[in-house]
């Protein structure tokens, strides 16, 4: 099992912080996704990266796949409520079809 | 973007009876399809890997008697939990590649009384 934890855990900030959400494991992914779910709903793809060191930025999101690509992180910048959820960060396996899910980040920004 | 749909959204069945949960693709065609379950503030683990025209590949400490797989056709596969039990309340979740991304369904809560 190719584990990936996210840090933090739990994080409720006020809008218009900044944060950083961070997906760290030991084993090497031929690429990585963020997702951001929901209660009640299936997660929600945000941004595949491939590339080592590679960022990719999605509106006030900023998304970086580690040079060894073993791990990744999410910045949000300028926080708002309708960002409010889970960000899971999920690698695909070298030679493997499926997924390895984070351990989870729930993030509350407060108005 | 790709859509995957799953039915049903939310289902509350009695203690030893079985509830089948279906995953459809619904602009594309996927062989392979992912079964996954979610507890409580939890993220999702993995429970089996549907493959169409063939067996599902279960993870460890999964049931695969308990947590039947039918991948019938490139669309449709289906999650059959058997003879359930209020352990298997849980919130389930199918999804489907598509190239290198994976397209979720809604998800389904199961509740078992």
């Amino acid at each position: 099992t190719q584990l990936l934890e996210q840090s933090p855990q739990f994080l409720s900030i006020q809008e218009g912080e900044n944060l950083t959400v961070y997906c760290n494991s030991s084993s090497v992914f031929s690429s990585l996704q963020w997702y951001r779910q929901e209660p009640g709903e299936g997660p929600v793809l945000l941004v595949t990266v491939v590339t080592g060191g590679e960022v990719k930025k999605l509106k006030r999101l900023t998304f970086q796949f580690g040079d060894a690509r073993k791990d990744s992180s999410l910045h949000i910048t300028a926080a708002q409520p309708g960002d409010t959820g889970l960000y899971l960060c999920a690698g695909e396996g070298a030679g493997a079809n499926n997924l390895f899910f984070g351990t989870g980040t729930r993030l509350t920004v407060i108005p | 973007g790709a859509v995957v749909s799953q039915h049903p959204s939310w289902v509350i069945c009695k203690s030893g009876t079985s509830v089948k949960i279906e995953c459809r693709s619904l602009d594309f065609q996927a062989t392979t399809m992912f079964w996954y379950r979610q507890f409580p503030k939890q993220s999702l683990m993995l429970m089996a890997t549907s493959n169409e025209g063939s067996k599902a590949t279960y993870e460890q400490g999964v049931e695969k008697d308990k947590f039947l797989i039918n991948h019938a056709s490139l669309t449709l596969s289906t999650l059959t939990v058997t003879s359930a039990h209020p352990e298997d309340s849980s919130f389930y979740i199918c999804s489907a590649d598509r190239g290198r991304n994976a397209f979720f369904g809604q998800g389904t809560r199961l509740t078992v009384v």
